[in-house]
């Protein structure tokens, strides 16, 4: 099955710098690859998201970059805010009928004053 | 927006008694999941559900675990004898279709098992 890594476990930027978080995944077949926000408590809230069929999607301050070739995955963060404080989780799945995401591990973002 | 609701958000029970943790997926989505995060760690896949059957179970969801659809709304997980371990938040998921991929959770149910 899909095993998908994630690092680093924990991130402290200052406010206004750029964060970043890299994923990587085993199964070629994955072909889509969200990112989840987490804050304490509360459910996964998707971020941004990217298939297959292309390399880089941006949306406002976040970007999301794929090689698929290398099966790996990054999220960029730039301008960092404290509220962009939390966990973070990269996720994989394939377009199967009920396909399931894999989840990393999660990164815990501190972004300090 | 469309949200995907879950109750109990926290239910406490003692080591071998059963537990049913409820979830109404939005509308007019067709698969269901269940996930778990144990505090502090990934959220893992248990199993997901479509037309009115498992379609993928992950290891954790073993005999003690089950789901259903008991009518046209909600989307049922009962663990029968709970155990230590299954302290956790459960997360219910659902999505639209087969050509979307987005999944949307719910809130959550915080079990703890005494």
């Amino acid at each position: 099955g899909e095993n998908v890594e994630q690092h680093p476990s924990t991130l402290s930027v200052q406010e206004g710098d750029s964060a970043v978080i890299k994923c990587t995944y085993s199964d070629s077949a994955s072909n889509y690859f969200p990112w989840y926000k987490q804050e304490l408590g509360k459910r996964p809230q998707l971020i941004i998201d990217i298939r297959s069929n292309v390399g880089e999607k941006k949306d406002q301050r976040i970007a999301v970059t794929l090689n698929k070739t290398a099966k790996h995955f990054s999220l960029h963060i730039t301008e960092t805010q404290p509220e962009d404080s939390a966990v973070y989780f990269c996720a994989a799945s394939n377009t199967g009928t009920a396909s399931k995401l894999t989840f990393g591990t999660g990164t815990r973002l501190q972004v300090t004053l | 927006e469309p949200e995907v609701t879950q109750t109990p958000s926290h239910q406490v029970t003692q080591m071998g008694q059963e537990v049913i943790l409820r979830c109404v997926p939005i509308s007019n989505h067709l698969y269901f999941y269940w996930y778990r995060q144990i505090l502090g760690q990934k959220v893992e896949f248990l199993v997901s559900f479509y037309n009115n059957e498992i379609s993928e179970k992950s290891e954790i969801f073993d005999d003690q675990f089950s789901v259903e659809r008991p009518d046209g709304s909600n989307f049922t997980l009962k663990i029968r004898s709970t155990k230590l371990e299954d302290s956790a938040m459960y997360f219910c998921a659902s999505r639209r279709d087969s050509g979307a991929n987005v999944l949307t959770f719910g809130a959550g149910s915080r079990l703890t098992v005494l």
